[in-house]
């Protein structure tokens, strides 16, 4: 059964630098997702990516962030200049059109 | 707003035991609900959605919109049940997923 995937399983990275976390979602899939989870938080929408564009973002999602689908199968998340407060679960999500979003495993990203 | 609330972070029953996780929520328009289930170093999966009103691993929820509720249940529980639960609301439009606090569920034998 195909899955989404995501790399780096975890990211270790310095405050200030910049990260790009990886997710390849589902090959027939039309819409992607990115989500994160603080720990001992809830799970949070960052934004969503229809046609080659973002259709929603969240309030999170400043200028500090972006996502890109640079080729046919992977979709990306960059955060640029991270925080401490980025330090997080990053989980990417993708579905074709029945509403069901399939999640990656995710990324630890922790930021010292 | 959108919200969903999940009371019980924590919640320990033993096997055989009924089990109920509830959820609540709050949301203007027409809800979509889901249960999404993460065993441990799993990924989020559906565990089941509101309009397809059918039953996995044994677990039913139903949707109530003079409570806005939508608490899953189970008769009997089982030690595979063990894991974090969390009831997602989809927002209409823009297709996106508001998820309670999850609630971990400990099945003891």
């Amino acid at each position: 059964e195909p899955e989404v995937t995501q790399t780096p399983s975890h990211q270790v990275t310095q405050m200030g630098q910049e990260v790009i976390l990886r997710c390849v979602p589902i090959s027939n899939h039309l819409y992607f997702y990115w989500y994160r989870q603080i720990l001992g938080q809830k799970v949070e929408f960052l934004v969503s990516f229809y046609n080659n564009e973002i259709s929603e973002k969240s309030e999170i999602f400043d200028d500090q962030f972006s996502v890109e689908r640079p080729d046919g199968s992977n979709f990306t998340l960059k955060i640029r200049s991270t925080k401490l407060e980025d330090s997080a679960m990053y989980f990417c999500a993708s579905n074709r059109d029945s509403n069901e979003q399939f999640f990656g495993p995710g990324t630890r990203l922790t930021v010292l | 707003a959108q919200r969903v609330t999940q009371p019980e972070k924590l919640l320990s029953v033993f096997k055989g035991a009924p089990v109920e996780l509830k959820c609540n929520y709050s949301y203007s328009g027409s809800p979509e609900l889901f249960w999404y289930v993460q065993y441990s170093r799993q990924r989020l999966q559906l565990l089941l959605r509101h309009i397809s009103r059918e039953s996995i691993k044994g677990f039913t929820a139903d949707l109530n919109k003079g409570e806005t509720s939508f608490h899953l249940k189970k008769p009997f529980a089982q030690e595979e049940d063990s894991a974090m639960y969390y009831c997602a609301l989809l927002i209409q439009g823009a297709q996106k997923l508001v998820f309670g606090q999850g609630t971990r569920l400990t099945i003891n034998p």
